[in-house]
């Protein structure tokens, strides 16, 4: 069955720092991959999208890599502020129509 | 533009218990999905549909019915409620099937008792 794993279920680190999540995925190949961040109450509010044949996507402070050998992408946060906390989510394409989500990742940006 | 809006925010249920999460987006979306969101399990497809007229069980439709009334609304049933699926439940919406981003409604925080 399809796994997804986002690195350690709490992140803390000091603002201005860049902070690094992981999203590990197992069993197969998506054509394409997406963060989302999500705050206490609210909804999933899409960040980026990057495919298959993308290294790297990049958006103001935020950057995407996806490594489809490792089955492994990263999200940067560079110049990490407070405004930055938040649980933040990968999601795989299965099919065109259906999406797996990881358990998220909490990151607290420390003043 | 609300995007996609979701009734009721809150809803208590007993046991047994039937009720209608309503959701709707005015983005002329096709496609449009039921989530719902555990500690520990993350975001689980329940129903979508990819186009007026048509729905698809997700992950974990067990106890769940959708209807798609239109393009706009995407109804999701429970005919008898149990514990297990106290839970969040979020609508999301998209532009293409499933290949382009997913626009999330602010979510139901449901209770079974």
């Amino acid at each position: 069955s399809q796994k997804i794993e986002q690195n350690s279920e709490a992140l803390n680190i000091q603002e201005g720092k860049t902070a690094t999540l992981t999203c590990n995925y197992t069993n197969y190949s998506p054509a394409y991959l997406q963060w989302y961040r999500q705050d206490p109450g609210r909804g999933p509010v899409f960040l980026l999208l990057i495919r298959e044949n993308e290294k790297e996507k990049r958006k103001e402070r935020l950057k995407v890599t996806f490594d489809t050998t490792l089955k492994q992408s990263l999200f940067h946060i560079t110049a990490s502020q407070p405004a930055d906390s938040a649980t933040y989510l990968c999601a795989l394409d299965i099919s065109g129509n259906q999406f797996y989500f990881g358990t998220g990742t909490s990151l607290t940006v420390i003043p | 533009n609300a995007g996609v809006t979701q009734t009721p925010k809150f809803q208590v249920l007993k046991t047994g218990q039937s009720m209608t999460l309503q959701c709707a987006q005015d983005m002329n979306h096709n496609s449009m999905y039921w989530y719902r969101q555990d500690p520990g399990m993350g975001l689980r497809l329940i129903y979508y549909s990819a186009s007026e007229g048509t729905t698809d069980k997700g992950e974990v439709p067990n106890g769940y019915n959708v209807s798609r009334l239109n393009k706009r609304e995407f109804s999701l049933r429970l005919e008898s409620a149990a514990p297990s699926q106290t839970s969040v439940y979020f609508c999301a919406s998209s532009d293409r099937q499933g290949t382009d981003t997913q626009y999330f409604g602010p979510g139901t925080r449901l209770t079974v008792l």
